[in-house]
């Protein structure tokens, strides 16, 4: 059983370029969160989807998206890209109707913006 | 909103040491905790949860926890360190609808 996979493993952009980020949950998920690493911090969380829906979302501006499709599986996009989002950006995948309390994650997309 | 602070950023110990990595979080609400674990160039590893019940939670590789509600405190322990104990370990509290994760404390462990 494959774990949470993410995609691309690594990629760099210039700044106010827009990117995608895609994730695949682990098989019987149907919630994915995303979150953002920046370098020697922890986690924040950006957003959750749950039934192709944003369900909860942290403090991020809009230039951050997500979508989730009928399969589960997500994509973060990210607009205007500026210099500070470049960080890992890890998903997470919860089993059916849990919410944060059973969380798996996938090893991160490290994203570099010049 | 809640929050959560991890006291040291570093914590070198000799291996089988005995460790302790200190959490303190805030909530006006109840919350879950948990303790992960990251390896170089990967993703979160779920080291032990605290959902309800025994304040002592047991988790993997030997780790565990004390929840102490007065103390608003979450330490992880390990009575006997390995050097394949050496990670960055992240505490982080969560109300169902939002996870906050600490900045992290990078154990070292020396032979």
């Amino acid at each position: 059983d494959a774990g949470v996979t993410q995609s691309p493993t690594h990629l760099i952009k210039t700044r106010g370029q827009q990117v995608t980020l895609r994730c695949s949950p682990k098989s019987g998920h149907d919630t994915v969160s995303w979150y953002q690493q920046a370098l020697g911090q922890g986690p924040q969380f950006i957003f959750q989807y749950y039934e192709e829906e944003e369900r909860q979302r942290g403090n991020f501006p809009d230039r951050f998206s997500g979508h989730q499709f009928p399969n589960y599986s997500s994509e973060l996009n990210v607009n205007a890209l500026l210099l500070g989002d470049s960080a890992l950006y890890l998903c997470a995948s919860t089993p059916r109707d849990r919410r944060m309390d059973e969380q798996y994650f996938g090893p991160g997309t490290r994203l570099t913006v010049t | 909103a809640q929050s959560v602070t991890q006291l040291d950023s570093q914590v070198p110990v000799f291996e089988e040491a005995p460790v302790e990595l200190r959490c303190n979080y805030s909530s006006s609400v109840s919350v879950y905790l948990f303790w992960y674990v990251q390896y170089p160039n990967q993703g979160l590893q779920l080291l032990l949860k605290y959902l309800s019940g025994s304040t002592l939670v047991k988790g993997i590789n030997g780790f565990e926890a004390e929840f102490n509600k007065s103390q608003t405190s979450f330490h992880l322990r390990k009575p006997s360190v390995h050097i394949s104990d050496t990670a960055e370990y992240f505490c982080a509290v969560s109300d169902n609808n939002d996870m906050r994760f600490g900045a992290g404390t990078r154990l070292t462990v020396k032979p």
